[in-house]
């Protein structure tokens, strides 16, 4: 299947600093990728729709002024979470593909202290 | 909205036996069924995914599901499970797409030699 690439696959920030997340369809172009959350032995839980070249579509709940998607290219989403506090500290994964299926990159653990 | 229940957070097995993993979907229409399968420090990977037609459907890795409408259920079974089957497993639904996937809270399968 299609490779689906995250960088960095983890870091460490301290509060109030902000953090950038790459998301790459290496293989395959995505017009729309999906960023997700994951909190520790729980399900994914979907945050934002990525899309190339316009705004990302942010699900109920999700602050889309602390989550700030940038979808540039059709190979790259990038995730910055601003002003990270500890209660941020999850998994974030992304996904790109396409309507019959996707293809999920390996994710970055934030830990924020 | 779409659902899935997994109820089983937990579940062990002898290298040998066989394997069930349980869920169940909310979804108005005929939905889009998958099971992924997430090792740690790795990305989901695609077992099998459901669409239409033939409602046993064969994956990778030797798992097959079933989607059954009138229980509103997509179980995946092997026959024989190895150690190195021991993963997290998640269903997801899509409604109408494999896009912006809803999980369940995902089933943890260990594997005892």
């Amino acid at each position: 299947g299609a490779v689906v690439s995250q960088h960095p696959s983890w870091v460490i920030c301290k509060s109030g600093t902000s953090v950038k997340i790459e998301c790459r369809s290496l293989d395959f172009q995505a017009t729309t990728m999906f960023w997700y959350r994951q909190f520790p032995k729980q399900s994914l839980m979907l945050m934002a729709t990525s899309n190339e070249g316009s705004k990302a579509t942010y699900e109920q709940g999700v602050e889309k002024d602390k989550f700030l998607i940038n979808h540039a290219s059709l190979t790259l989403s990038t995730l910055t979470v601003t002003s990270a506090h500890p209660e941020d500290s999850s998994f974030y994964i992304c996904s790109g593909g396409g309507r019959s299926e996707q293809f999920f990159g390996p994710g970055t653990r934030l830990t924020v202290l | 909205a779409q659902s899935v229940t997994q109820p089983d957070i937990h579940i062990t097995v002898s290298e040998g036996a066989s394997l069930e993993l349980r869920c169940n979907y909310s979804y108005g229409a005929t939905p889009y069924l998958f099971w992924y399968v997430q090792s740690p420090g790795q990305g989901l990977q695609l077992l099998l995914k459901y669409f239409s037609g033939d409602t046993l459907v064969q994956g990778i890795k030797g798992f097959e599901a079933e989607f059954k409408r009138s229980q509103s259920s997509f179980n995946l079974r092997k026959p024989s499970v190895h150690w190195s089957d021991a993963a997290e497993y998640f269903c997801a639904v899509g409604a109408g797409t494999a896009s912006k996937l809803t999980f369940g809270t995902g089933t943890r399968l260990q594997v005892t030699l």
